[in-house]
């Protein structure tokens, strides 16, 4: 079987830093990717780690960790057009051509 | 100038009816696909097309049928509509696999 794990709702102040944990079972896994949407929008693509360590984008940062199969990603500085929805998504092994199996998705609510 | 986009962004309609929806990107990407996100913002892959041949083909009932015209179209026949098939449906697309993917605006189908 397939699953993502990660918490349905996390809810900071502005300023803070947050850490969404995701963890997952597939049969094969090739990369991590974390993606945002908004309320009524589209999901957009934010970072992705097929290797161990920390990747950094500016305020986000995401992490992966592979014998472990965990990964999360930092919001740091948060804004209130932070608050969002927030999946992550594996990556199979290569021939499974792009397929994203998705998580439930944690809605970040960031507070003044 | 919109990278993804997808029409219509609205659609209600009635059971057993027959609907259309069309996807374009203007991004000269390879590989476009369909997905499925449910009230519980559940976001899972219907198909995927790599230069207009189908890679992808979830557990879908075949009253959903693609049909990609070239590489940079992917449209979607829903036959028979169903209570069940209320949902957004996003179109997105990569450059190729485990590449980010660039979601649409959504198409919003609602069942009446």
């Amino acid at each position: 079987g397939q699953s993502l794990e990660q918490p349905s709702e996390v809810t900071a102040v502005e300023g803070a830093i947050v850490q969404i944990n995701c963890t997952y079972q597939t049969s094969g896994f090739y990369g991590l990717s974390w993606y945002q949407q908004h309320d009524g929008g589209a999901p957009t693509f934010l970072s992705y780690n097929a290797l161990d360590g920390l990747e950094e984008t500016g305020r986000f940062s995401s992490f992966l960790s592979r014998s472990d199969s965990y990964g999360y990603l930092l919001l740091q500085e948060l804004q209130m057009k932070d608050s969002a929805s927030y999946f992550c998504a594996v990556s199979r092994n290569r021939g499974n051509t792009g397929k994203l199996i998705f998580g439930q998705g944690t809605t970040l609510q960031v507070k003044p | 100038d919109t990278a993804v986009s997808q029409t219509p962004k609205y659609l209600v309609t009635q059971m057993g009816n027959d609907k259309s929806i069309k996807c374009e990107q203007n991004l000269g990407h390879d590989t476009m696909y369909w997905y499925k996100q449910d009230s519980k913002k559940f976001l899972k892959i219907m198909f995927s097309y790599n230069n207009k041949e189908l890679i992808i083909n979830e557990t879908v009932p075949n009253r959903f049928s693609p049909k990609s015209p070239d590489k940079a179209h992917l449209n979607l026949h829903i036959n028979s509509l169903e209570l069940g098939d209320s949902a957004v449906y996003f179109c997105a697309s990569s450059q190729a696999e485990n590449q980010p993917q660039h979601f649409g605006d959504g198409t919003r189908l609602s069942i009446l």
